[in-house]
């Protein structure tokens, strides 16, 4: 069975924090994705990597950035925390041929104080 | 702008029921179409679809695409309180973007 997870299931953080929400997948996957979903607005990509230290930008890429060091390891950075990134932070990942079918982590729900 | 739209926003049934959700797309490059079962947290694959008029099915659970009307429908009969979810549609574009619905929010009453 697939595994991917999210280090955290529920984080609370401060105003201009800097936050760090990692995911590790082990089926050896090329690709991987974070998204955030909030009520209404279904899931957003923020940014995704086809491989080792490769990312691109996704949709809604502003105020975050990601690090992909290693093939099994995907962190999202929040560099200064604000309110308006409270939301639930889903980690994917997938094969790169085939890629349709992602496996995404349980989840980190992330509230900014 | 590439979107997908899913409807009804959110559905209320009776055990036993059918219900029909729907899902319809707008984006450049349509590669394929995905559903997926969300509970509690991490969504969950059901159904890929690649071609008009084929029908997936999965126990009580069956998919169809239209990519000349661009959408696509999900099935559940025999309804389950286990049913109990938020449906996702996703659509697929070539250079493997997801874009993903809001979703529709499905309650089962027994």
């Amino acid at each position: 069975d697939v595994k991917v997870t999210q280090s955290s299931r529920y984080l609370v953080k401060r105003t201009g924090e800097k936050v760090f929400l990692e995911c590790v997948q082990d089926m050896d996957h090329e690709n991987m994705f974070w998204y955030r979903q909030d009520p209404g607005l279904g899931l957003r990509l923020i940014y995704f990597s086809y491989d080792v230290k490769m990312k691109e930008k996704g949709d809604i890429p502003e105020g975050y950035s990601v690090s992909r060091e290693k093939k099994e390891r995907f962190s999202l950075i929040l560099e200064s925390a604000s309110t308006n990134q409270t939301s639930m932070y889903l980690c994917a990942s997938s094969w790169s041929t085939g890629g349709e079918k992602l496996f995404f982590g349980s989840g980190t729900q992330l509230s900014v104080l | 702008e590439d979107k997908v739209v899913q409807s009804p926003l959110s559905l209320v049934v009776h055990e036993g029921d059918t219900v029909t959700l729907n899902c319809s797309y707008e984006v450049t490059n349509f590669r394929s179409l995905l559903w997926y079962k969300q509970e509690k947290k991490a969504p969950t694959f059901l159904f890929m679809l690649t071609s008009s008029g084929i029908e997936k099915k999965s126990g009580r659970l069956s998919s169809i695409l239209d990519k000349k009307e661009l959408f696509s429908i999900l099935n559940i009969t025999a309804t389950q309180t286990g049913d109990s979810a938020i449906y996702l549609c996703a659509v697929m574009e070539y250079g493997n973007k997801l874009v993903f619905g809001a979703g529709t929010i499905l309650r089962v009453k027994s």
